[in-house]
């Protein structure tokens, strides 16, 4: 069974740092890229940003370029996404994606909270 | 970038009934190898979205098939022959084409 399993979210102030993990099982992860997509609350969803299945390409959305950076450890089935300088408006739940080309985010994790606030 | 337009924002439906939700695109989004990337979710209440369809009308496997995918160049659809009770919760549609970035649309509503 595929299951993606997020963590690492919380609260934190403005200006402060959080590193989310997102830890695969259940199918080849090596095979695939993955995307980090977040929601805030009672909002629609904003793609995050990409790292291809060898760890490239990368891309990041602008609102979030220069401040959060994507990683995967392949020894620990993991994806990772370090953001910095947090604002107010990172405040979301943060979701983890399978990507698998033709049929991008075909599976989820469950999310993690991050909260940005004094 | 793509911006995709989703209309209604919210759709009261009944039971039994059909229901349509549309995605407009402010470009084509035929990809330069001729095929068409675009994605429609579903995120059930207090669920993550999950795929229902992928290029346009292709269903994901354990989708039901009263669910289907239509359009092209700039204008899609996403089509629930009979809703279900299963069925409320906010839909997306996503492009892949001019990625990146990836691009959802607002998201519609689907409610009893």
């Amino acid at each position: 069974e595929v299951q993606l399993v997020e963590s690492g979210g919380g609260l934190v102030q403005p200006g402060g740092s959080l590193r989310l993990s997102c830890a695969a099982s259940g199918f080849s992860f090596t095979t695939y890229a993955f995307n980090w997509v977040r929601q805030a609350p009672g909002k629609g969803l904003e793609w995050v940003s990409y790292i291809g299945s060898g760890g490239a390409p990368i891309f990041y959305a602008d609102s979030v370029k220069g401040r959060f950076t994507i990683s995967r450890d392949t020894a620990k089935n993991s994806l990772y996404l370090q953001m910095n300088s947090l604002r107010a408006e990172d405040s979301a739940v943060y979701y983890c994606a399978r990507d698998r080309g033709t049929r991008p985010f075909d599976s989820w994790g469950q999310g993690t909270l991050v909260t940005v606030s004094s | 970038d793509v911006v995709l337009t989703q209309t209604p924002l919210s759709s009261p439906v009944t039971l039994g009934q059909p229901a349509s939700i549309s995605c407009r695109s402010s470009q084509s989004l035929v990809h330069s190898d001729g095929n068409t990337y675009l994605n429609w979710l579903q995120q059930r209440p207090g669920q993550p979205p999950r795929l229902l369809i992928y290029m346009v009308s292709n269903r994901i496997s354990g989708v039901p098939d009263r669910f289907s995918g239509s359009g092209a160049g700039t204008d899609f659809t996403l089509k629930i022959s009979r809703v279900e009770a299963d069925d409320v919760g906010v839909y997306y549609c996503l492009q892949a084409t001019h990625f990146p970035p990836y691009s959802f649309g607002q998201g519609t509503k689907l409610e009893i």
